[in-house]
């Protein structure tokens, strides 16, 4: 099991345009969550997805925005690019055996570094 | 608003010497709170978490609720400790939301 991928490694874009980043969850995984890592800071929750709906939200405006496949897989969709959306951004997957989410252990992706120009 | 607090971005300690990794959050309710590590070049990944009591890679961390702490402890630094360490909490009505700390930088110089 290769654990968590993301992809692409790495992306340049510049102010205005829209990405797509990719992430396919560990074996055995259902639910996907992403984040968003700037340059000397923690992770910052974007949003999660479970059973194909965004089922949690952190304080992101809505240029960010989702979706997940039936594979568990999911994509992670900005538009309008900003300076300020350049960071690391890093999917994580867990299981729902707790059914809300809660304390469960998320296993990250090595990550997609954006940066925007 | 709830929040991790970790108050040192770098901790520099000698081989052998103990560690204390500082935790604090700002939550009411109980927390489940977690201690994730990233070493250089690798992904961030699962240290320990509070409900599982665990002693990882000799690290420990005991959650006080009065003080609203989870510090990390372990009694003899090895310089393979040395990495970016994160405290996470995760609250009951916010499902798998991760709040995570600023991050502290260890390093165990020989």
């Amino acid at each position: 099991d290769a654990g968590v991928t993301q992809s692409p490694t790495h992306l340049i874009k510049t102010r205005g345009q829209q990405v797509t980043l990719r992430c396919s969850p560990k074996s055995g995984h259902d639910t996907v969550s992403w984040y968003q890592q700037a340059l000397g800071q923690g992770p910052q929750f974007i949003f999660q997805y479970y059973e194909e709906e965004e089922r949690q939200r952190g304080n992101f405006p809505d240029r960010f925005s989702g979706h997940q496949y039936p594979n568990y897989s999911s994509e992670l969709n900005v538009n309008a690019l900003l300076l300020g959306d350049s960071a690391l951004y890093l999917c994580a997957s867990s299981s729902r055996l707790l059914g809300t989410g809660f304390g469960e252990t998320q296993y990250f992706g090595p990550g997609t570094r954006l940066l925007v120009l | 608003a709830q929040r991790v607090t970790q108050p040192e971005k770098l901790l520099s300690v000698f081989k052998g010497a103990p560690v204390e990794l500082k935790c604090n959050y700002s939550y009411s309710g109980s927390p489940e709170l977690f201690w994730y590590v990233q070493y250089s070049r690798q992904r961030l990944q699962l240290l320990l978490r509070h409900i599982s009591r665990e002693s990882i890679k000799g690290f420990t961390a005991d959650l006080n609720k009065g003080e609203t702490s989870f510090h990390l402890k372990k009694p003899f630094a090895q310089e393979e400790d040395s990495a970016m360490y994160y405290c996470a909490l995760s609250i009951y009505n916010q499902g798998g939301k991760l709040i995570f700390g600023q991050g502290t930088e260890l390093s165990v110089k020989p």
